[in-house]
């Protein structure tokens, strides 16, 4: 069956940087997208940016652009988002989420907290 | 960027009732790529419909969708238990992917 599995939650001071994993089985990961989406407490989901599996492309959402990196690692099946210059705002949940088009698998989310 | 606009906020019904929720966005959804997800406390959002009307795999047949352009619906047909939620639509025709504020389903 299809899973994606996230890094555990991380707590990270102000100016630091953060590198989330989601880590997928149960297909080919090559043959799709992985999405990145953060939910900050209280608000709705927000896209982040995402990568074609296959070829390593990437796009990001101009609210990132500059501080997030999605990268993807085809021998482990895995994609990877790292956040630079964090800030308070930044304490969300981040989600990856697999895609062709819609998202139809995610995985269980990250809890980064940005706390001096 | 295209804006979505759910409402109402919050629906309350008792179980065994309709609910019929509203995504409207702010231009017209390319291919109607729009998908609404269930969202329950502590978990992931769960994918329900997308296309705007087609049900994801294992998605009861009390969930249905419809709309074009730039009005989509979601409707359950009779609330179960498990049906008390937020719901999320998202608009993935064009970047950036952009999702509603979210409907919450609470029990009256």
């Amino acid at each position: 069956q299809v899973q994606l599995v996230q890094s555990g939650a991380e707590v990270k001071k102000p100016g630091a940087s953060v590198k989330v994993s989601c880590k997928t089985s149960g297909y080919t990961f090559t043959n799709y997208a992985i999405h990145w989406v953060r939910q900050a407490p209280g608000q709705r989901l927000q896209w982040m940016g995402w990568i074609n599996a296959g070829n390593g492309n990437t796009k990001y959402s101009q609210k990132f652009q500059g501080r997030v990196t999605i990268t993807g690692d085809t021998s482990a099946s895995t994609a990877y988002m790292e956040l630079s210059s964090l800030i308070s705002e930044d304490t969300a949940v981040y989600y990856c989420a697999r895609s062709s088009s819609h998202f139809d698998y995610w995985g269980q989310g990250t809890l980064v907290t940005v706390s001096s | 960027e295209i804006v979505l606009t759910q409402s109402p906020g919050t629906l309350s019904l008792s179980p065994g009732e309709r609910a019929t929720l509203s995504c409207r966005a702010s231009q017209s959804v390319s291919n109607n790529y729009l998908a609404w997800y269930q969202q329950k406390p502590g978990q992931a959002p769960r994918l329900l419909l997308y296309g705007a009307s087609s049900r994801a795999t294992g998605i009861p047949d009390r969930f249905s969708g419809s709309g074009s352009g730039t009005d989509f619906t979601l409707t359950i047909s009779r609330l179960e238990p498990e049906d008390f939620a937020v719901y999320y639509c998202q608009q993935y025709g064009s970047s950036p992917r952009t999702f509603g504020q979210g409907t919450k389903v609470e029990i009256k």
